[in-house]
């Protein structure tokens, strides 16, 4: 079985500033790793995703991560952050694959941003 | 291309009565995948059909809880009675093979 834990469940950040979001995972196999947005009302959007190769990934809205196998973290970053980013940020694992195994989520991360 | 289709968006009722929210996959993805998200749990994987036969239902609550998929295009969940703890968001996903999976506009469940 795997589990992620999102360790803050609010992030506050001034608008134009950095933001980097802590994903860590448990699990005995390897994984695939995701990260979804959720605005207010919405369903969960894709920013990116981890299957093989690269260890930094790029996605949607200028948002990365990176995955970290030696800390089994797989961090969101964005270097500059605007208003249209206040959303609830979450981190998902997969052991088999986006289309073969249920997703399991973290539980959140709510950024705030700040004008 | 249209995304996940859910209906309806949102849904009131008594409890005791039945519930069935529906599910339109993304043409040609072969996973189906049903979620609840309550602020108290987060997001819950229910179950999930791989080439519309169901693989894994260990999520689903208990016996008051079906899914079916009687076809590609279509995935019913339903829910009967139902109870006040039932409230919640419910998402449905699909997914082709080891790509991520992309989630429809959600269910909003309100059981008085």
């Amino acid at each position: 079985a795997q589990s992620v834990t999102q360790l803050d469940s609010q992030v506050p950040v001034f608008e134009e500033a950095p933001v980097e979001l802590r994903c860590n995972y448990s699990s005995s196999v390897s994984v695939y790793l995701f990260w979804y947005v959720q605005y207010p009302n919405q369903g969960l959007q894709l920013l990116l995703k981890y299957l093989s190769g690269s260890t930094l990934v790029k996605g949607i809205n200028g948002f990365e991560a990176e995955f970290n196998k030696s800390q089994t973290s797989f961090h969101l970053r964005k270097p500059s952050v605007h208003i249209s980013d206040t959303a609830e940020y979450f981190c998902a694992v997969s052991a088999r694959g986006g289309g073969a195994d249920g997703l399991t989520f973290g539980k959140g991360t709510h950024l705030i941003i700040q004008p | 291309d249209a995304g996940v289709i859910q209906s309806p968006r949102h849904e009131v009722t008594e409890m005791g009565q039945e519930v069935t929210l529906r599910c339109k996959p993304i043409s040609g993805h072969n996973s189906l995948f049903w979620y609840r998200q309550t602020m108290m749990r987060g997001l819950e994987l229910l179950i999930y059909f791989n080439n519309n036969v169901p693989i894994d239902d260990s999520g689903m609550p208990e016996d008051r809880f079906s899914a079916k998929m009687p076809n590609a295009s279509f995935s019913t969940l339903k829910i009967q009675p139902s109870e006040p703890r039932d409230s919640a968001v419910y998402f449905c996903a699909s997914s082709l093979r080891l790509d991520a999976q992309y989630f429809g506009p959600g269910t909003r469940l309100t059981v008085l």
